[in-house]
């Protein structure tokens, strides 16, 4: 079945540090790609999307671009701010009416100052 | 405005005990869902409907009945909850349009369960 696999963490930074968190997925046909961030005691907050293959998604300074040929939507961030610190999901969803997102285990950023 | 919304915030109850979580979206949306976050932060789809009709229905226990009473609201009943239902639940709704398709969350409802 379609999955998605996730780099585990934490992931501990430096302010303006650069970050990547690695994502890999495995689905048939072609899948819409997403990166979700879950702030603490919070819900959910879609960060970027994309939706077919090199598109690349970017929102708050970050980015990630969907290869289809290694399979992966890694997400990166040039330089990280104390108020990224919060937990980083990636997410696949098939292109059908309905469908739901299928998440990868999630990966906890922290950043110090 | 709140986009997708949730009652309550928390929970906390008995076992044995019967509750249920409200979802409410005002985004026009026709499909709504229903999540489930574990301990470990792992996020996993329960329901889905569309158009107030049951899409999925993932290998969840009967004791949770989704009910739709319009493509508005979504809510979530539980019966004789347990110790293992203890848990985030987070309400989803998105378009079905595939150009259209992500979703947007609420913001949890957490479920301890004594």
């Amino acid at each position: 079945g379609d999955s998605v696999t996730q780099m585990e963490g934490p992931v501990t930074l430096s302010e303006e540090a650069f970050l990547t968190i690695n994502c890999t997925y495995t689905a048939t046909g072609y899948p819409s790609l997403f990166w979700y961030v879950q702030y603490p005691g919070e819900g959910l907050q879609l960060l970027l999307k994309a939706t077919k293959a090199d598109d690349k998604g970017s929102n708050k300074g970050f980015e990630a671009t969907y290869r289809k040929e290694t399979t992966s939507f890694h997400l990166e961030k040039g330089s990280v701010q104390v108020s990224d610190s919060a937990v980083y999901f990636c997410a696949l969803r098939t292109n059908q009416a309905g469908t739901a997102l299928i998440f990868g285990k999630g990966t906890t950023l922290s950043v110090s100052s | 405005d709140t986009a997708v919304s949730q009652t309550p915030k928390y929970l906390v109850t008995q076992m044995g005990n019967d509750k249920s979580i409200k979802c409410e979206q005002n985004l026009g949306h026709d499909t709504m869902y229903w999540y489930k976050q574990d301990s470990k932060k792992f996020l996993k789809i329960m329901f889905s409907y569309n158009n107030k009709e049951l899409i999925i229905n993932e290998t969840v226990p009967n004791r949770f009945s989704p009910k739709s009473p319009d493509k508005a609201h979504l809510n979530l009943h539980i019966n004789s909850l347990e110790l293992g239902d203890s848990a985030v639940y987070f309400c989803a709704s998105s378009q079905s349009s595939p150009l259209r398709n992500e979703q947007f969350f609420g913001p949890g409802t957490r479920l301890t369960v004594l």
